[in-house]
């Protein structure tokens, strides 16, 4: 019964083509989140929607972006992946009821470059 | 005086042992935290967690202890079996966002 879905669960793409990864929630939670995991590395936050406000991480390079059409996807883009792009990208949503609630998250997309 | 478990990378643990893992956070204004376990190729999975107003919390087999004195915090796994070993990470909440502790990788010896 998984809650955060995120497809396809390994990506391969080319240096420089874009890529699309997507992720879709049951939870009807109103946060959602984009992180980016190197290997043996903790999740590194690259944005996160609060509704459908976008906020972006100071540190997040210009080629990331992210869509939320609606409540229940999300999408990052890619637009011209680099090698040090190849990494897990995780997504995460969270219930807004204040700050004492956990993220959720999915089991990631691997993406790699070649 | 109180000592400050050390953060370890790795924790090897004989199965039925109990298992301890060690975690310092940053922010003193932090007054939520999380333990998140991540199996190999999946995404972390919420295991316990704890507001800043409690000093100690249970779960399954899982106990959670925060000393806010020390900026510290611990998760202790009962018995700890194979299905245990993963990474694990504490992370906590400031302003909307998860800021994760470096991960421990948890490898239980049969």
């Amino acid at each position: 019964d998984a809650m955060v879905i995120q497809n396809p669960r390994y990506q391969v793409t080319q240096f420089g083509k874009p890529v699309t990864l997507s992720c879709s929630q049951t939870l009807n939670h109103n946060v959602m989140y984009w992180y980016q995991q190197k290997s043996s590395q903790a999740p590194k936050l690259l944005f996160h929607y609060y509704d459908k406000d976008f906020n972006n991480e100071a540190d997040t390079p210009d080629n990331f972006q992210s869509r939320r059409p609606n409540t229940s996807f999300c999408f990052l883009d890619i637009r011209s992946p680099g090698l040090g792009d190849a990494a897990m990208y995780l997504c995460a949503t969270r219930r807004d009821g204040g700050i004492n609630q956990p993220q959720h998250f999915g089991d990631g997309t691997r993406l790699s470059i070649l | 005086g109180e000592s400050v478990g050390l953060h370890l990378p790795t924790l090897s643990v004989q199965e039925g042992d109990n298992s301890i893992i060690n975690c310092a956070y940053s922010n003193s204004a932090s007054d939520y935290f999380i333990w998140y376990k991540q199996e190999s190729g999946k995404g972390p999975q919420f295991i316990i967690d704890i507001r800043s107003n409690m000093d100690k919390r249970q779960g399954q087999r899982v106990t959670v202890l925060l000393n806010k004195t020390v900026k510290h915090l611990s998760l202790q796994i009962a018995a700890t079996q194979p299905g245990d070993s993963a990474v694990y990470f504490c992370a906590e909440i400031n302003d909307y966002k998860l800021s994760f502790g470096a991960g421990t990788t948890v490898t239980v010896r049969a």
